[in-house]
């Protein structure tokens, strides 16, 4: 596709119910990252893919979360339980590869709310 | 003392002049630097990416790194009130770890 595209763009939840987030990178990216942006704040990094695995899950925040990719493309990041603290934009980016020199590119994000 | 440091502002600058941006970094091994321009409401878009010390141009934007003082700063010139919007800088630490580290921004606002 032409960019990064996410689902849902908004999602409002009840406390404690799970949710599942869904990312699909620009076509031919084969690393994808899933950050999350909280009203006001930085961008906080949970995770990031090269193909479908994940070297790197220090960020992600509980044993609530967990994110998995498929056949080197469509992400999904799950959310467990949730809670209001969870209220926040979840970003999904990708990029040509790894290494230093690649840029990321971030899709419209999806603005979670837990009620 | 954190890994990416902006102001957060506002700067607020007249139409017409230069913005200027800056932000330090503590990994003193860091090998490459972006910033992003990002809306409020919406995500962040690339505006630059630099790797090597000195400038780099595109436009109405330079990029500028120094590597030595561990900063590296954004000019825009010509501001517009389109350009106002928070500016977050990223910076990839060194090879074996790909996850970028943010700063928090700086809202920029161009007065008409």
């Amino acid at each position: 596709g032409a960019g990064v595209s996410q689902s849902p763009s908004n999602k409002v939840t009840e406390k404690g119910k799970d949710v599942e987030l869904r990312c699909d990178p620009i076509s031919g990216h084969t690393a994808l990252y899933w950050y999350r942006q909280s009203l006001g704040q930085g961008l906080e990094f949970l995770i990031y893919f090269q193909g479908n695995s994940a070297p790197d899950k220090s960020g992600l925040p509980s044993d609530r979360f967990s994110a998995e990719r498929t056949g080197g493309s469509v992400s999904t990041l799950t959310i467990q339980r949730t809670q209001q603290e969870d209220s926040a934009v979840y970003l999904c980016a990708s990029s040509p590869g790894l290494g230093d020199n690649n840029e990321q590119f971030f899709g419209p994000g999806t603005r979670l709310t837990v009620l | 003392q954190k890994e990416v440091e902006q102001n957060s502002g506002p700067l607020s600058v007249p139409e017409g002049a230069i913005a200027s941006l800056n932000c330090t970094y503590s990994d003193r091994g860091s090998q490459s630097f972006f910033w992003y321009r990002q809306y409020s409401g919406k995500s962040p878009e690339l505006i630059m990416s630099i790797y090597s010390n000195g400038d780099k141009e595109d436009g109405r934007f330079t990029a500028q790194l120094n590597k030595a003082s561990q900063y590296v700063s954004l000019l825009i010139r010509d501001s517009q009130p389109s350009d106002s919007a928070t500016y977050l800088c990223a910076v990839n630490p060194p090879s074996g770890t790909y996850k970028y580290i943010f700063g928090t921004g700086t809202r920029l606002k161009v007065l008409a």
